[in-house]
């Protein structure tokens, strides 16, 4: 079965520095991963989407994501975090291909602080 | 173009009630899924419609249902509520459910 880890519920970097948030996968098959964004309150933003290609792919509000086979990882990453990006942040999988449901991640919150 | 419309964005029900949730995806997007999201359980996929068909289906008991109209809106049905129930439910469309969803702000359903 199709299954996303974030190992972190929680992460916290200071306004300016780098940040990362981690996930890794379990898929059988080509993985179709995808990072998505909540706000409180908010339904979930789409970020940025790993099909096949280049193994960095960017997004959204400067995000990106490293795709790694080996380590079947695909960490969320941004080279100076905003306070404003402070958010929950889901890791998904479509499930059994390109046409399957999205299975989540539990999600880790960032929190930037000024 | 529109985002995806959930309506009512909240809902208070009492137990033993039946509530149903509206999703009106993206213009021309035939592809709608339902999300319920707790602090609990995360984010649980309950079903995808794909041209008025229900084309996958997650792990939730019968009191769970849906259905898509041929303008590609979704309903959501839940009988019989449950404390439970109480959560946020997500609607998200997508062209023809491959890629990227957009999803809708959620209908928050409270059951006392």
């Amino acid at each position: 079965a199709q299954s996303v880890a974030q190992p972190e519920d929680q992460v916290n970097v200071a306004e300016g520095n780098p940040l990362t948030v981690k996930c890794t996968y379990s898929v059988s098959g080509n993985p179709y991963l995808f990072w998505y964004v909540q706000y409180p309150n908010r339904g979930l933003q789409f970020l940025l989407k790993y099909i096949t290609g280049d193994n960095l792919v960017k997004g959204s509000y400067g995000f990106e994501a490293e795709f790694n086979k080996s380590q079947t990882s695909f960490h969320l990453k941004k080279p100076s975090a905003l306070v404003s990006d402070s958010a929950l942040y889901f890791c998904a999988v479509r499930d059994g291909g390109s046409q399957g449901n999205l299975i989540f991640g539990k999600g880790t919150k960032l929190s930037v602080k000024p | 173009k529109a985002g995806v419309t959930q309506t009512p964005r909240y809902l208070i029900k009492t137990r033993g009630q039946q509530v149903t949730l509206s999703c009106s995806p993206i213009s021309g997007h035939r592809s709608v899924s339902w999300y319920q999201q707790t602090p609990g359980q995360g984010l649980q996929f309950l079903f995808e419609y794909f041209s008025e068909t229900q084309r996958n289906k997650g792990n939730f008991p019968g009191r769970f249902s849906g259905r898509q109209f041929s303008n590609s809106r979704s309903e959501m049905n839940v009988s019989t509520l449950e404390l439970g129930d109480s959560a946020l439910y997500l609607c998200a469309s997508s062209p023809g459910g491959r890629g990227k969803a957009f999803f809708g702000q959620g209908t928050r359903l409270t059951v006392v």
